[in-house]
């Protein structure tokens, strides 16, 4: 089974400061993990996904998060947050096979103060 | 390129009556497509996967005969909920995939209900 954890349902950040989003995840295969963004009443855009290929993945919208299998974590970061950063994010785990469901987090909602 | 539109954005209807949802790829084949269910502020849910030309597989305690879901197409699958009522009052967003050598996702834009 597979499962992801994400810590803080709300952080707050200001304009310009480091944005860090923590998950974790648990999977019996090697995952395929996934962050999503969603912004009110819209559905979920993807910002990057992990498919075993480099640790490090850059995302759109200056987003990266990096795969560190010994801390089973797969966490978002972004240098500078902006105003327009302000949304739900939510991390994902799947294992990556053919029509394979995809284990949503419980969300985490950033906002970004002036 | 891989853009997944819903119909209608959203909906109100008065209890006991039956509201129909659409996803469709636009501009691609899908071999799947999922259903999901969100609450405010809350995460996604799976209903159910559906594979086109097949019966949807559901997720635990979601009722089969309440929710209809039908994926006639490749780009098509529809969501019927049956004899709404309020607490089925919800946003519901679909996806759609295809054999990549990865699962990925591509998510409409979503549908919010609101029986009364």
């Amino acid at each position: 089974a597979q499962s992801v954890t994400q810590l803080g349902s709300h952080v707050s950040v200001s304009e310009g400061a480091l944005v860090l989003l923590r998950c974790n995840y648990s999977s019996s295969v090697p995952p395929y993990l996934f962050w999503y963004v969603q912004y009110p009443n819209q559905g979920l855009q993807l910002l990057l996904k992990y498919t075993s290929a480099a640790t490090l993945v850059k995302g759109i919208n200056g987003f990266e998060a990096e795969f560190k299998k010994s801390e089973t974590s797969f966490h978002l970061t972004k240098p500078s947050a902006h105003m327009s950063d302000a949304a739900e994010y939510f991390c994902a785990v799947s294992d990556g096979s053919s029509a394979s469901k995809i284990i949503f987090g419980s969300g985490t909602r950033l906002s970004i103060r002036p | 390129g891989a853009v997944v539109s819903q119909h209608p954005s959203w909906v109100i209807c008065k209890s006991g009556t039956s509201v129909k949802i659409e996803c469709r790829s636009l501009d691609f084949q899908a071999t799947t497509m999922f259903w999901y269910r969100q609450f405010p502020k809350q995460s996604l849910m799976l209903m159910a996967t559906s594979n086109e030309g097949s019966k949807a597989t559901y997720e635990q305690g979601v009722e089969k005969d309440k929710f209809l879901i039908n994926h006639a197409s490749l780009t098509l699958s529809t969501l019927t909920v049956t004899s709404a009522h309020p607490e089925d009052s919800s946003f519901y967003i679909c996806s759609a995939s295809w054999q990549r050598p990865y699962n990925e996702q591509f998510f409409g834009p979503g549908t919010r209900l609101t029986v009364l």
